[in-house]
């Protein structure tokens, strides 16, 4: 079974701070896909990154970037310089290869303060 | 390119009663799936079509179901509603082989 955990339940930041989203996972797979998802407050889920399991390497893009360490089964999230807009609820997720069934973890809720 | 659509956007219901949503994925997207979101559960898969036919299924009573269309569509429908089913539905469309998900803003139903 798989599963996903995000222990910070809601992070508040000033404009312009910061901002690191953890995430924990568990699977049996040895292959899988793990996810950002972006969930403002329109209630559509916004895709932000995807990483494979098999390739470990940290990305940045923009203001985004990830710490993926599978030794750890971790996969952070931070956000560089938030913004108010960046305001939202935040989902880790976890697929098989070739798979559309996501797992997610609980959300954090990120609050970007003027 | 038009995003995922899911029709209607807001529903309330009464107890017992049956629903269906509606979701219309991306063009040239053939998987859909579907999920329930509520404060207590968080995000839930419930099912998932590929060309019409249904390639996964979580852990939910058989009051939940679905269907995918010829021209990708898909339905779901709740029958015998309980309070407990109020949640946001959400939807989200895939290509064959593809990776990520796009969600649709979802169907929030109110049973009361």
């Amino acid at each position: 079974a798989q599963k996903v955990t995000q222990a910070q339940t809601e992070i508040s930041v000033v404009e312009k701070e910061d901002v690191t989203l953890d995430c924990v996972y568990e699977t049996r797979d040895t292959t899988y896909y793990l996810f950002w998802y972006k969930q403002p407050p329109s209630g559509e889920l916004v895709f932000l990154i995807r990483r494979n399991s098999f390739d470990e390497q940290n990305e940045i893009s923009g203001r985004y970037s990830w710490n993926f360490q599978k030794s750890t089964s971790s996969f952070n999230f931070t956000i560089t310089a938030s913004q108010v807009v960046d305001s939202a609820v935040y989902f880790c997720a976890l697929s098989e290869v070739g798979d559309y069934k996501l797992s997610f973890g609980a959300g954090t809720t990120v609050t970007v303060r003027a | 390119k038009a995003g995922v659509t899911q029709t209607p956007r807001y529903l309330i219901k009464t107890r017992g009663q049956q629903v269906t949503l509606s979701c219309s994925p991306i063009s040239g997207h053939r998987s859909v799936s579907w999920y329930q979101q509520t404060p207590g559960q968080g995000l839930q898969f419930l099912f998932e079509y590929f060309s019409e036919t249904q390639r996964n299924k979580g852990n939910f009573p058989g009051r939940f179901s679905g269907r995918q269309f010829s021209n990708s569509r898909s339905e779901m429908n709740v029958s015998t509603l309980e309070l407990g089913d109020s949640a946001l539905y959400l939807c989200a469309s895939g290509t064959l082989g593809g990776t990520e998900a796009f969600f649709g803003q979802g169907t929030r139903l109110t049973v009361v």
